[in-house]
């Protein structure tokens, strides 16, 4: 069975920095491209980043181009996403999802920036 | 980026009825390899999203046949035929083919 668990979520002040973590299970990892993607209380869906299978290619909308780093681990299974220089606006609900079209996605953690 | 236009935002149905919602994008989603990357997903209260028809219209594994996708180039439709309570939620389309990808901004399925 797919399963994908982040962690890593909290309350964090504006301009700060955080660190999310995606453990995955259940599948060879190492072979497909991974995804985060978040959730405004009480909005829609946003694609944050997507990283190749080796890791040797990242993708980011222009919204989080520059604070944020996706990473992933092949050897843990673990996939991660930098958050630096938090806004108050990045406040979210933050999923990982397996790549190509999201067919499995974690439960998501809960990141709120504020003071 | 590519704007994806979901309508309606609000979609009040009938237990048994049938339903439409529409998804436009402003571009082709005609990928340079020749694939369409537009998904469906439904988000039920409280969950995480959970994808039902990927690349315009191929079910995803234990998805209902009441659920069906169709579309090209800019103009796609989910169809739910048979609605049951289990179907109420936001419907999410999203395009895969260029990036940035994107979201519509979602139709909520509710009981009359």
């Amino acid at each position: 069975e797919v399963q994908l668990v982040e962690s890593g979520g909290g309350l964090v002040q504006p301009g700060r920095s955080l660190k999310l973590s995606c453990a995955a299970s259940g599948f060879t990892f190492s072979n497909y491209y991974m995804a985060w993607v978040r959730q405004a209380p009480k909005k829609g869906l946003e694609w944050v980043a997507t990283i190749s299978t080796s890791g040797s290619r990242t993708y980011y909308p222009d919204s989080v181009k520059g604070r944020f780093t996706i990473s992933r681990d092949n050897a843990k299974s673990s996939l991660y996403l930098q958050m630096n220089s938090l806004k108050s606006e990045d406040t979210a609900t933050y999923y990982c999802a397996r790549q190509p079209g999201y067919p499995y996605w974690g439960q998501g953690v809960m990141v709120t920036v504020s003071s | 980026d590519v704007l994806m236009t979901q309508t309606p935002v609000s979609l009040p149905v009938s237990l048994g009825g049938q339903v439409s919602i529409s998804c436009r994008s402003s571009q082709s989603l005609v990928h340079s390899d020749g694939n369409t990357y537009l998904h469906w997903y439904l988000q039920k209260p409280g969950q995480s999203p959970q994808l039902l028809i990927y690349r315009v219209s191929n079910r995803f594994s234990g998805v209902p046949d009441r659920f069906s996708g169709s579309g090209s180039g800019t103009d796609f439709t989910l169809k739910i035929s048979r609605v049951e309570p289990e179907d109420l939620g936001v419907y999410y389309c999203l395009q895969s083919t260029h990036f940035p990808y994107t979201f519509g901004a979602g139709t909520k399925l509710e009981l009359k």
